[in-house]
C-alpha cells in the first residue's frame, strides 16, 4: 500500500530565504507527483505537476524535483515571500484513480 | 473557464438528513473524483467516475451514493448523515487517457453534522 510521508509537517522561516520540502512514497510505481498548496480554509491548488520519467519541473521561485527509484521529491522555493505561507500537499497518482496524499507542511514565511 | 466548481460551500446537517453536495467542471474532463479532507488523516477518496454512467468506489465509500449523468456533474449524496461524515469534501477532475493525469480541485463543501 502506498505510504507518502512529509517533513517536516511545519515550518517557519524568514521572508527571503530559500527553502525546501521533503515528500517521500513507498511504492516507486507511479504514473506522476503532484504538489499543491492549500490556504487556510480553501481548496487545493496545483503548482506542478513531475511525470514519472521526468526529474523535475520549474514554475517560477518554485522546482520540484523527482528521484522515483529513492522514492523521494523535494519542492524548492526560492527567496520566499509571506505570500508563499500556505500549508504544501504532495500526492502521488499510482493507478486505481486514487491520489496519494502525505499530510503536508504548514509553511510560515516571517515578514 | 470556471474549472471545478462545488455548492454549498458551506452545510450544517443534524444526524439522519440527507443531502447532496453538487460538483461541476467546464474542462470537459473524463475523470471526476470525491474526497474527504480530516484532520489527522490527510485527503481519502470517496468515489470516483471515470465518464458518464461509469462509477466506483474508493477507499472510504460507505454512507455515500454517487452518480454520473452527464460528463459535466458529479452530485455525491449522503443518505443518511452521521456525525463521522463532518469533514471538508473536494471533488476532482482530470482529463482521460493521454492526458497529463494532472488534477483539479474544487473549493470545497464544509460540512457539519451534529
Amino acid at each position: 500500500k502506498q505510504e507518502v510521508t512529509q517533513i517536516p509537517a511545519a515550518l517557519s522561516v524568514p521572508e527571503g530565504e530559500n527553502l525546501v520540502l521533503n515528500c517521500s512514497f513507498t511504492d516507486s510505481a507511479i504514473y506522476n507527483l503532484q504538489w499543491f498548496r492549500q490556504d487556510p480554509g480553501k481548496g487545493l491548488t496545483s503548482l506542478l505537476l513531475i511525470q514519472s520519467s521526468q526529474r523535475e519541473q520549474t514554475s517560477g521561485r518554485l522546482n520540484a524535483s523527482l528521484d522515483k527509484s529513492s522514492g523521494r521529491s523535494t519542492l524548492y522555493i526560492a527567496a520566499s515571500q509571506p505570500g508563499d505561507s500556505a500549508t504544501y500537499l504532495c500526492a502521488v497518482y499510482g493507478g486505481a484513480q486514487k491520489l496519494v496524499f502525505g499530510q503536508g507542511t504548514r509553511l510560515t514565511i516571517n515578514p | 473557464n470556471a474549472g471545478v466548481t462545488q455548492t454549498p460551500k458551506f452545510q450544517v446537517l443534524k444526524t439522519g438528513q440527507s443531502m447532496t453536495l453538487q460538483c461541476a467542471q467546464d474542462m470537459n474532463h473524463e475523470y471526476m473524483s470525491w474526497y474527504r479532507q480530516d484532520p489527522g488523516m490527510g485527503l481519502r477518496l470517496i468515489h470516483y467516475s471515470v465518464g458518464a454512467g461509469i462509477t466506483d468506489q474508493g477507499e472510504v465509500p460507505n454512507g455515500y451514493n454517487v452518480s454520473r449523468s452527464t460528463t459535466e456533474d458529479f452530485p455525491l449524496r449522503l443518505l443518511s448523515a452521521a456525525p463521522s461524515q463532518t469533514s471538508v469534501y473536494f471533488c476532482a477532475s482530470r482529463a482521460g487517457t493521454g492526458g497529463s493525469y494532472e488534477q483539479y480541485f474544487g473549493p470545497g463543501t464544509r460540512l457539519t453534522v451534529t
